[in-house]
């Protein structure tokens, strides 16, 4: 059964204090790990997607890469307004739909 | 460029009711998905159109249904709404049906009393 587990559930920071969020998938056949931000009654918004291990990608504060087994957002000397949910989900196989994993609330605190 | 437009944005159902929630896609997409989100929880696929048919179908009762219509915009329906159904509902498009990204719009706030 193709899963997405997101760690830590909840993370607390200070402003500048840089660290890292864990997506661990089980899949068939990865056609793209997403990430996204969720602030709390809106839409998620697409942050990255990637195709391929090794792959990286970059977005002011933040970094994205990919593994076989698991995916990490690297957020570097973060500002409160980084402050969100940030949703991981993969796309698999023939279908078109994505599996969430429960996300990792972030609090950056002046 | 408009982005992903839901409406309404807030809806109170009473158990027992039906609803029809609406969604405009981007501008040259062609598929649109629905998904459910409860509190705490990450978005929980509910179905996917693409050229107008289904291409996929969560695990969700029969209650649910949806269709696309030839502009790409899509509805989603509830019927006989239950307290559980209460959630955000976020409708997504994108390019293709398959490997690209989905965006989402800001969602339907469902309470159901």
């Amino acid at each position: 059964e193709d899963q997405v587990t997101q760690s830590p559930e909840a993370l607390r920071l200070q402003e500048g204090e840089s660290s890292s969020l864990n997506c661990s998938y089980t899949v068939s056949g990865l056609r793209g790990l997403f990430w996204y931000r969720q602030d709390p009654g809106k839409g998620p918004e697409f942050l990255f997607t990637l195709y391929s291990a090794g792959e990286e990608k970059e977005k002011e504060r933040l970094k994205a890469t990919l593994t076989k087994k698991e995916s990490f957002l690297h957020i570097t000397a973060p500002k409160p307004e980084d402050s969100a949910t940030y949703l991981c989900a993969v796309q698999g196989g023939s279908q078109g739909n994505l599996i969430f994993g429960k996300g990792t609330k972030l609090s950056v605190k002046p | 460029d408009a982005g992903v437009t839901q409406s309404p944005t807030h809806l109170i159902k009473t158990r027992g009711q039906h609803v029809t929630l609406r969604c405009s896609p981007i501008s040259g997409h062609k598929s649109v998905s629905w998904y459910q989100q409860v509190l705490g929880q990450g978005p929980q696929f509910i179905f996917q159109y693409y050229e107008k048919e289904e291409r996929g179908r969560g695990n969700f009762p029969d209650r649910f249904s949806a269709r696309q219509f030839p502009n790409y915009s899509s509805e989603l329906n509830v019927n006989a709404l239950l307290l559980g159904d209460s959630a955000l509902y976020l409708c997504a498009s994108s390019y293709r049906d398959t490997s690209y990204e989905q965006y989402f719009g800001p969602g339907t706030r469902l309470t159901v009393t």
